[in-house]
């Protein structure tokens, strides 16, 4: 399967827990992106990642968020002392280079996180 | 602020007539556009884009249209399957300023078509 890979599919966490969330690219994209979808809403753009750069986190919370995409291995998204409202669906997409007249992401099939 | 508007949260169609999917932006500086499909507890599927170059693209029973001048652009569906019944997202990206890389998405339209 050569798709946009997330684990784990579901999360389970108490308020005050720390959620880390993996993402790996489809093979050949070296850019991601992370969004996350409310309930009843649209998915909203959280960061835009390359290898070892933040290229865009303008939609990151400013405390407790963070977004790394090291040169070996998955990219993570972690919440540290999660709350509540951090109940979402957290959804990772690839792409290669965007810009040039094109930009299609290519979904996971997101991480669902609860927080009790 | 919305900048990508859908503001149709459903439609209801039959099987094997047109479904048609409208979406509004506000930004000028959007270049590229795209429609994704989502079942539940799934990801966002894509179907089909568009360039702002462009005023049609076709690809099998999808068409987008997108009419710049009104900032709008809609998705058709012809003909219509049961199995194309989801939640229908369009997304919008500039290619410079800083939007540049991100899609920014509508609210979603629930499509059912019915047999």
């Amino acid at each position: 399967n050569a798709g946009v890979m997330q684990n784990p599919r579901h999360l389970v966490r108490r308020r005050g827990q720390e959620a880390r969330l993996r993402c790996s690219p489809m093979k050949g994209h070296s850019h991601v992106y992370w969004y996350r979808q409310l309930p009843e809403e649209g998915l909203k753009f959280m960061v835009y990642l390359q290898k070892e750069n933040i290229i865009d986190e303008s939609g990151m919370p400013k405390e407790r968020f963070s977004a790394e995409f090291p040169k070996e291995g998955p990219s993570i998204l972690r919440i540290q002392q999660v709350v509540r409202g951090d109940s979402a669906a957290y959804f990772c997409a690839s792409s290669p280079l965007p810009g040039h007249g094109r930009n299609e992401q290519f979904f996971g099939p997101g991480t669902r996180l609860t927080v009790l | 602020d919305q900048q990508v508007k859908q503001n149709s949260p459903s439609l209801s169609v039959q099987e094997g007539r047109i479904s048609i999917l409208n979406c509004d932006y506000t930004n000028s500086m959007f270049d590229y556009f795209l429609w994704y499909k989502k079942y539940p507890a799934e990801g966002p599927t894509f179907l089909i884009s568009i360039s702002s170059i462009k005023d049609k693209n076709e690809d099998g029973r999808f068409t987008v249209f997108l009419n710049k001048s009104a900032k709008h652009l809609s998705l058709h569906i012809v003909p219509s399957q049961p199995g194309d019944s989801a939640v229908y997202f369009c997304a919008a990206s500039a290619e410079g300023g800083t939007s540049y890389g991100k899609l920014t998405f509508g609210q979603g339209t629930i499509l059912t078509v019915h047999p």
